[in-house]
């Protein structure tokens, strides 16, 4: 178990461009969400995958933004047509699923998000 | 809307002191409740869960009890240390699956 990695881990661009950024899981996990936190905030949750069907997603996910979990192990979030307030830390987390039961989500390192 | 409070939003204590940290929560609906731990410019670390039907939950030098019923939760850090610095966040959560979080208490341990 080496927990929920991220990719990259920081990232700077020009507003305009896109940027994907890359979420792999705890091997067991089915469950896989993504988070999005600005300065002085809580993370606040963009989407949820149960392998890979998004089942919710937030109203915080714009057109411009795209998760995809195509074989139910990694995932992607994709941010098109960047703004400057989309300046943030993107964070993953994944937990199992136990019958009945809400089970702790753990968090990936996040990558941090710099549009110019 | 589910809206989480955490006070105080910043706390500096001497290292060995007992410490409290409060969460409050305005919809008692809950699943579960969450303590996290934030290092700057990292992820967050779990700490402690507490189903609904639970009162609390121990992990070493932590404590956290829930009161579902008066939307509150405290964490209790006892004889603190220097690396115990960090930011604590409180999550709760609902019929979903996202977790709805405070914006953390901002925790700074002096040697």
């Amino acid at each position: 178990d080496t927990g929920v990695s991220q990719n990259p881990r920081h990232k700077i661009t020009k507003r305009g461009q896109n940027v994907t950024f890359r979420c792999d899981p705890i091997s067991e996990h089915n469950r896989l969400y993504w988070y999005r936190q600005t300065l002085g905030q809580g993370p606040e949750f963009l989407t949820y995958f149960q392998n890979e069907a998004q089942l919710e997603k937030s109203r915080l996910l714009s057109d411009r933004f795209s998760a995809e979990r195509p074989k139910g192990s990694f995932s992607t979030l994709e941010i098109q047509r960047t703004e400057q307030g989309d300046s943030a830390m993107y964070l993953c987390a994944s937990s199992p699923t136990r019958q009945g039961r809400r089970e702790t989500q753990y968090f990936g390192p996040g990558t941090r998000l710099l549009v110019l | 809307k589910q809206e989480v409070t955490q006070i105080p939003a910043a706390l500096s204590v001497p290292e060995g002191e007992n410490l409290v940290l409060n969460c409050s929560f305005t919809d008692s609906a809950i699943y579960n409740l969450q303590w996290f731990r934030q290092d700057p410019g990292k992820g967050l670390t779990s700490l402690l869960l507490i189903q609904s039907s639970q009162r609390e939950q121990t992990s070493g030098r932590l404590n956290a009890s829930l009161d579902k019923s008066s939307g509150r939760s405290t964490l209790y850090i006892a004889a603190s240390q220097p690396g115990d610095s960090a930011t604590y966040l409180c999550a709760v959560q609902q019929a979903g699956t996202a977790l709805i979080f405070g914006k953390g208490t901002t925790l700074s341990v002096s040697s």
